[in-house]
């Protein structure tokens, strides 16, 4: 069946470092994969998608790459601060629906440290 | 601002007491979906409407129903909450492949 596993449940980083989150997926073959944040009792917040051509995607502090042999994504934010403690979660469309139903990872916090 | 909003953000109910809860949108997306969400677990897709064409995943339980009445509103019914059913539920809007999320609401089954 269809996996996504985010490498650990929790990060914890100093101010100023860079901070780096893995989704892993098996059995799958996505055309895109998207990454959102979430905070403490809100919904997910979209932050960015990359296509299964594209090997990196930029937005001000964040960059994701997307690797289809290795069957995963990387997702760093720089220069991380306090601001960006929240859990980020990764998705894959879900191949069996119609539509564009996804499956999410469990998610991993990260918590930044001023 | 256009927005998915959900009503209410707490919602308790007694076992087994039926419970409806509402979702909204203002940005006329023609997908919307129901998610359950359980503590540090991942949201867990219910189903999805595209247009007026229902979704049902496979594993929802029957005790699980949508309706969506026209573009903008989104019911989730709940028939016979159990006490597993505690969660928070999300709605999200899509015309593309990125999906909006409201605020959720907070089921708690007592």
């Amino acid at each position: 069946s269809q996996k996504i596993e985010q490498n650990s449940e929790a990060l914890n980083i100093q101010e100023g470092k860079t901070a780096t989150l893995t989704c892993n997926y098996t059995n799958y073959s996505p055309a895109y994969l998207q990454w959102y944040r979430q905070d403490p009792g809100r919904g997910p917040v979209f932050l960015l998608l990359i296509r299964e051509n594209e090997k990196e995607k930029r937005k001000e502090r964040l960059k994701v790459t997307f690797d289809t042999t290795l069957k995963q994504s990387l997702f760093h934010i720089t220069a991380s601060q306090p601001a960006d403690s929240a859990t980020y979660l990764c998705a894959l469309e879900n191949n069996n629906q119609a539509g564009t139903a996804l499956i999410f990872g469990k998610g991993t916090t990260l918590s930044v440290s001023s | 601002d256009a927005m998915v909003i959900q009503n209410p953000r707490y919602q308790v109910t007694q076992f087994g007491k039926p419970v409806t809860l509402s979702c909204s949108q203002t940005l006329n997306h023609n997908v919307m979906y129901w998610y359950q969400q359980k503590s540090s677990q991942a949201p867990k897709l219910l189903f999805h409407y595209y247009d007026k064409d229902f979704n049902n995943e496979a594993d929802t339980p029957d005790n699980f129903q949508s309706r969506r009445p026209n573009t903008s509103f989104c019911f989730l019914d709940i028939r016979s909450p159990g006490l597993g059913d505690a969660a928070m539920y999300l709605c999200a809007t899509s015309r593309a492949n990125e999906q909006y999320f409201g605020p959720g609401t907070r089921l708690t089954v007592t």
